[in-house]
This record gives C-alpha cells, sequence and structure tokens, in this order.
C-alpha cells in the first residue's frame, strides 16, 4: 500500500518557523491533511488538501505539497505548538487511509 | 454539539474479544463513513478500516481482515468495531473517526479507548 514518510523530529525555538515535511510518491497529485496530537489527546485537523485551515486553526499554520514532497509549516512558533503532527492521504488502490509515522516537534 | 463519545477502558486477556463503541451526536450519523484507527502507547496512527452507516459497506485493513468487524446502528447513531483473538500487540488506544461527508480526511475524533491485554 501506500507509503508516507515523515521525519522523526524537529526542534525548533519560539518565534522561529517549523516545517515538517510528508515524503510519497507522486505525493503532490493527491491531497494531502495533517493532524496535530498533544500528549494524552485525540488529533486535530490543523490542514486538509494540502493547504486549506479548518475554522479555529491559526494562520501560522500553512501548508503546501508539489511532486514527491508536501509540507506543513508552522510560523512564528509558540509552546503549545509542541505535539505530533501526523500527514494522512487516502489510497485510493485499497481504499483506505494511510498515515505517515508522525513528527514530533519540540520547542525550545 | 458535533461529538464522537466512545466507551470505557477495557482490559482482556489473550485470545478473547473486545467491542468498541462510538456514539455521535450533533450531526447527520448517516451522512459519514466512520473510521477507526488505533495507537499503541508511543507510536503513531494506525488505520483500522471503515464502515458506511447507510449501507453498512465496510473496507477494513488487510492486516485485521478476518480479526475485525465494523457496525453500526443508525438508530442510535451508534459504531463499534468488535476485535477478536487479542495478543499484547493489541493493547493501544481505539480511536473512532468520522471522515468528512464529500472529502477524503478524517475531520471529526473520538477521545479514544484505552484497551489493554494482559494475561
Amino acid at each position: 500500500s501506500y507509503i508516507l514518510t515523515q521525519s522523526p523530529s524537529v526542534s525548533v525555538a519560539p518565534g522561529e518557523t517549523a516545517r515538517i515535511t510528508c515524503g510519497g510518491d507522486y505525493i503532490g497529485g493527491k491531497g494531502v491533511h495533517w493532524f496535530q496530537q498533544r500528549p494524552g489527546q485525540a488529533p486535530v485537523l490543523v490542514i486538509y488538501y494540502d493547504r486549506d485551515r479548518p475554522s479555529g486553526i491559526p494562520e501560522r499554520f500553512s501548508g503546501s505539497s508539489s511532486g514527491n514532497t508536501a509540507t506543513l509549516t508552522i510560523s512564528s512558533v509558540e509552546a503549545g505548538d509542541e505535539a505530533d503532527y501526523y500527514c494522512q492521504v487516502w489510497d485510493s488502490t485499497y481504499d483506505h487511509v494511510v498515515f505517515g509515522g508522525g513528527t514530533k516537534v519540540t520547542v525550545l | 454539539q458535533v461529538q464522537l463519545v466512545q466507551s470505557g477502558a477495557e482490559v482482556k486477556k489473550p485470545g478473547a474479544s473486545v467491542k468498541v463503541s462510538c456514539k455521535a451526536s450533533g450531526y447527520s450519523f448517516i451522512s459519514h463513513d466512520i473510521h477507526w484507527v488505533r495507537q499503541a502507547t508511543g507510536q503513531g496512527l494506525e488505520s483500522m478500516g471503515w464502515i458506511n452507516p447507510t449501507t453498512g459497506n465496510t473496507g477494513y485493513a488487510q492486516k485485521f481482515q478476518g480479526r475485525i468487524t465494523m457496525t453500526t446502528i443508525t438508530s442510535t447513531s451508534s459504531a463499534y468495531m468488535e476485535v477478536r483473538s487479542l495478543k499484547s500487540e493489541d493493547t493501544a488506544v481505539y480511536y473512532c473517526a468520522r471522515r468528512h461527508d464529500f472529502g477524503d480526511y478524517i475531520d471529526l475524533w473520538g477521545q479514544g479507548t484505552q484497551v489493554t491485554v494482559s494475561p
């Protein structure tokens, strides 16, 4: 089935920009969605279809996707952004949701 | 309030079965597929499959085929997932989640149900 690859961790200072990547074959041709999961909580959708934000998600969260890489960007990082972030696509071959392995964002 | 509320924590012995429930409220239950996702401690999200509440059609991840059954009861806006022949590796938090009605992404999650498999 389709495989999504994320780097395990990213560290960023408060106020700086965090970039989280998600790799997959021709991922630019799929819709990529991103979730934030804080410790002990259920995931929360932060970006859908590459770059759209659900209501209530700050503009600091943005997304892009092209070629074999999708990127979630968090600008002006705050302590509350410390969490695990997962990318997700729909695998139309197997009619199935696929998640990346997750990236832990640490705010220094 | 739009939400998914799951049943409480379970402790089971190896070889037993567990059935987790998920009750939807605040939206039209039949308009959205329900997905089940699990997460072992310190691990990532693992998709187990989905069910269409209107048709009853299901799509199970190959890894779980033959060992899980997903069902819904539309009159109570509830979804269920049964996992049989439990192993210690099935110890995890199990989430139900709602798929967006015309998108291929999950837009709402339950709070999770801890299932512990221990002798």
